[in-house]
């Protein structure tokens, strides 16, 4: 069975730093996919970013980005310029490709960003 | 496009009782999964359907049931309901097609008394 471990329940940092959140998962399929959400105090489940394990490219998207290690099984999430808004939940959500669309997630890390 | 919508999103019921959340896909989605998220135990998959037939389920006892419509509209229903029912419950919709990114609906919020 898929597992996906956040090993950081909470984190803070200033406004502006730059953020790193980790997340291991474990697998023993070799075509899936990487997600991680955001859900901010009001529960709206956000997407943040996606990977597809086939691409070495790690993904972008504006302020963040992924450290995608196939070998050792880790998908980092990198927040730059922090703002207040990303005050969240953060989830690391692994799915398989087999059409069914069953995400597992990890147990979420708190992050607060500091005026 | 209007997002995942997802009906009541408060309900409060008691024990023994029985109910039924509501889940509408973004138009043009044809598969609706189902989350019930709590403190205790995070997020957990309950069923997916797709074309109104249940593609995948979870681990959750029989107490727990959906369906599908054939406007992709979804609706889960728990009877019998246990304080431990107590939770958020996220519906997320879909494509379909293999590993397409799940939207996310606002949540119901239950609460069993």
């Amino acid at each position: 069975a898929q597992t996906v471990t956040q090993s950081q329940p909470e984190m803070s940092v200033q406004e502006a730093e730059t953020v790193t959140l980790s997340c291991t998962y474990d697998t023993s399929e070799n075509n899936y996919y990487l997600f991680w959400y955001k859900q901010p105090p009001s529960r709206q489940m956000i997407l943040v970013i996606r990977q597809e394990a086939y691409k070495q490219q790690n993904a972008t998207e504006n302020r963040f980005s992924v450290n995608f290690q196939k070998a050792a099984k880790s998908f980092s999430l990198k927040i730059s310029d922090s703002q207040l808004g990303d005050t969240a939940m953060y989830f690391c959500a692994f799915m398989f490709n087999q059409g069914a669309q069953k995400l597992v997630f990890g147990q979420g890390t708190r992050l607060t960003i500091n005026p | 496009k209007a997002g995942v919508t997802q009906t009541p999103r408060y309900l409060i019921k008691t024990r023994g009782q029985q109910v039924t959340l509501s889940c509408s896909p973004i138009s043009g989605h044809r598969s609706v999964s189902w989350y019930q998220q709590t403190p205790g135990q995070g997020l957990q998959f309950l069923f997916e359907y797709f074309s109104e037939t249940q593609r995948n389920k979870g681990n959750f006892p029989g107490r727990f049931s959906g369906r599908q419509f054939s406007n992709s509209r979804s609706e889960m229903n728990v009877s019998t309901l246990e304080l431990g029912d107590s939770a958020l419950y996220l519906c997320a919709s879909s494509s379909g097609q293999n590993t397409d990114t799940q939207y996310f609906g606002p949540g119901t919020r239950l609460t069993v008394l």
